[in-house]
């Protein structure tokens, strides 16, 4: 079974650009977390969708924003970039039930820098 | 709101010694308990899980976790540690489907 893809691998934007990622997950997955990862905040959750629907959202301005497909597959944009959002974005995906208990299986994460 | 604090940030080891990571959260109901390992280059991957039952856990590699519920926390353990074993460790907590709290992590070194 294929695990979660993320495209792109690396990102270079500058400040004020917008910019899109996006996550493919597991197939039959379809809970699909986003996550923020920085050598200063650690790893932060941003939100998840589950069924096309945001079911929960981290503490992130409105810039940050996300979606989900029919197919499970996931969007995140951010708008008006700014120097603090360079940081490694992470997908997880994780059982068609999305219960609290089953596991997240994380991708290889989309390197983002911000000049 | 739920927290999790991980108490080294930097460990260094030498193999065969033996591995005690803590982790403390703060939640007020019910909360799944993991342990997740980053090893360099790769992706974050399950250690171990707890959910319920047995406050011990096993996961791969060699590693277990103790849950103790009225000191609220959640240890990562091995008796022996390999050089293979040098990577980023994280300790997180979910009380919501798809949401997942992170400690800080704690980088393991371990010396040949």
């Amino acid at each position: 079974k294929a695990g979660v893809t993320q495209t792109p691998r690396y990102l270079i934007k500058t400040r004020g650009q917008q910019v899109t990622l996006s996550c493919s997950p597991i197939s039959g997955h379809r809970s699909v977390s986003w996550y923020q990862q920085t050598p200063g905040q650690g790893l932060q959750f941003l939100f998840e969708y589950f069924s096309e629907t945001q079911r929960n959202k981290g503490n992130f301005p409105g810039r940050f924003s996300g979606r989900q497909f029919s197919n499970s597959r996931s969007e995140m944009n951010v708008s008006t970039l700014e120097l603090g959002d360079s940081a490694l974005y992470l997908c997880a995906s994780s059982l068609p039930g999305g219960s609290s208990y089953n596991e997240q299986f994380f991708g290889p994460g989309t390197r983002l820098t911000v000049l | 709101a739920q927290s999790v604090s991980q108490h080294n940030h930097h460990v260094i080891l030498s193999e065969a010694a033996s591995l005690e990571l803590g982790c403390n959260y703060s939640y007020g109901g019910t909360v799944n308990l993991f342990w997740y390992v980053q090893y360099p280059g790769q992706h974050l991957q399950l250690l171990l899980k707890y959910f319920s039952g047995d406050p011990l856990v096993k996961g791969i590699k060699g590693f277990e976790a103790e849950f103790i519920k009225s000191k609220f926390s959640f240890n990562l353990r091995k008796p022996s540690v390999q050089w293979s074993d040098t990577a980023e460790y994280f300790c997180a907590v979910r009380a919501n489907a798809g949401k997942s709290t992170f400690g800080d992590g704690t980088t393991l070194t371990v010396k040949p």
